[in-house]
């Protein structure tokens, strides 16, 4: 079974760009989860989407949005890009949405690594 | 909203001793926590998760701990081997699938 992947890699950008990643969620997954990882704020929640709808949102401003499509893809958009979002930004799947209560595993992809110049 | 801290930050180790990386969250509603293990240029991968209605996990050489009254679990390798060099990442499971991670601990198992 394939993993969870994302495209590109890496991406160079300037500042005041925007920026679109994509995640692929493994098959049969429904629930996906956008991650931003920098050496001094860790791993940080940005958004997760299930079934088309964005359910949970983290604390970061509106330039950052995301969606997801009726096949589970979904896509994260960055518009003006400042110096402070060069980061490794990371999608994961999980199988359900997961209510409290409820446990499923979360899976991630290798990652994109965005530097803005 | 919830708070996860993560100790030590850097852990180094001889080969085949054990090691030992805890964390406290504050949520007492929280209820899932899982290991991540993240090498260089890859994304975390799940190593073992405990849910709250369990006190121990083991699966082989890693084992995981969880104290609900004092709000701390702990990742325990025990034969460390150079290829457990990584960086660790614990979590708590909020609302939905929002997690919350730790800051990691670097790990160097030396040969």
């Amino acid at each position: 079974k394939a993993g969870v992947t994302q495209t590109p890699r890496y991406l160079i950008k300037t500042r005041g760009q925007q920026v679109t990643l994509s995640c692929s969620p493994i098959s049969g997954h429904r629930s996906v989860s956008w991650y931003q990882q920098t050496p001094g704020q860790g791993l940080q929640f940005l958004f997760e989407y299930f079934s088309e709808t964005q359910r949970n949102k983290g604390n970061f401003p509106g330039r950052f949005s995301g969606r997801q499509f009726s096949n589970s893809r979904s896509e994260m958009n960055v518009s003006t890009l400042e110096l402070g979002d060069s980061a490794l930004y990371l999608c994961a799947s999980s199988l359900v949405g997961l209510r409290w209560g409820e446990y499923n595993e979360q899976f991630f992809g290798p990652g994109t690594r965005l530097t803005v110049l | 909203g919830e708070n996860v801290e993560q100790h030590p930050s850097t852990l180094s180790v001889q080969e085949g001793d054990s090691a030992v990386i805890k964390c406290t969250y504050s949520d007492s509603a929280s209820n899932y926590f899982p290991w991540y293990k993240q090498e260089l240029g890859k994304g975390p991968q799940l190593i073992i998760d405990i849910r709250s209605n369990v006190g121990e996990k083991k699966d082989q050489r890693i084992a995981v701990t969880l104290n609900k009254t004092a709000k701390h679990f702990s990742l325990h390798i025990t034969e460390t081997q150079p290829e457990d060099s990584a960086v660790y990442f614990c979590a708590a499971k909020g609302n939905f699938n929002k997690f919350y991670f730790g800051s990691g601990t670097k790990l160097n198992v030396k040969p």
